[in-house]
């Protein structure tokens, strides 16, 4: 089945250590996305790519960082996680076009930071 | 500015009741609405999307969700609540990108 999957399901850092969370999809979308969302609160969007263009929003701190080395792979890298930064991670994807706002989500990452 | 409102945080009904999940939206034309489902420590699943057409769309599990534009509201519904559908459903709008309102806790009593 067409999927998008994301490494690992639970992570644990320690405070000021980077982490890099994983995701990859079988869906050939040309948008992945990367969300926030912390314990009973909406999905927050990180940023986004179209194909290799990034797109960080405003208030994204400059901690998080992303990759995408492929149409199927996208990381999403914090340099320095705060205590602040436990959550969970989602990762999604749409293909572009009339429709493209249809997003499919992965599992999520929660991380924990000691 | 541009916003989803879910007015009702947590909401309780009994397995076997009707369910009606509210959902208002601010923007400058119709955007896209979807309303999503999520599990404790799972992703986000579809339920339903509104593109254009038919204001009342049917979704999966048995889901339906009603588009009133001059109420500027995409309301989730279900005729019987079963034990399974407790969970947390965000309604989200979008149009260019996409918004989640802040989602509504469903808890089903047996």
């Amino acid at each position: 089945d067409a999927m998008v999957i994301q490494n690992p399901r639970y992570q644990v850092t320690q405070f000021g250590k980077p982490v890099t969370l994983s995701c990859s999809q079988t869906l050939n979308h040309n948008v992945m996305y990367w969300y926030q969302q912390k314990s009973s609160q909406a999905p927050k969007l990180l940023f986004h790519y179209y194909d290799k263009d990034f797109n960080n929003e405003a208030d994204t701190p400059d901690n998080f960082q992303s990759r995408r080395p492929n149409t199927s792979f996208c990381f999403l890298d914090i340099r320095s996680p705060g205590l602040g930064d436990a959550a969970m991670y989602l990762c999604a994807t749409s293909t572009a076009g009339e429709r493209h706002n249809e997003q499919f989500f992965g599992p999520g990452t929660r991380l924990t930071v000691l | 500015a541009q916003s989803v409102t879910q007015p009702d945080i947590h909401i309780t009904v009994s397995e076997g009741a009707s369910l009606e999940l509210r959902c208002n939206y601010s923007y400058g034309a119709t955007p896209y609405l979807f309303w999503y489902v999520q599990s404790p420590g799972q992703g986000l699943q579809l339920l339903l999307k509104y593109f254009s057409g038919d204001t009342l769309v049917q979704g999966i599990k048995g889901f339906e969700a009603e588009f009133k534009r001059s109420q500027s509201s995409f309301n989730l519904r279900k005729p019987s609540v079963h034990w399974s559908d407790a969970a947390e459903y965000f309604c989200a709008v979008g149009w260019g990108d996409m918004r989640f309102g802040a989602g509504t806790r469903l808890t089903v009593k047996p």
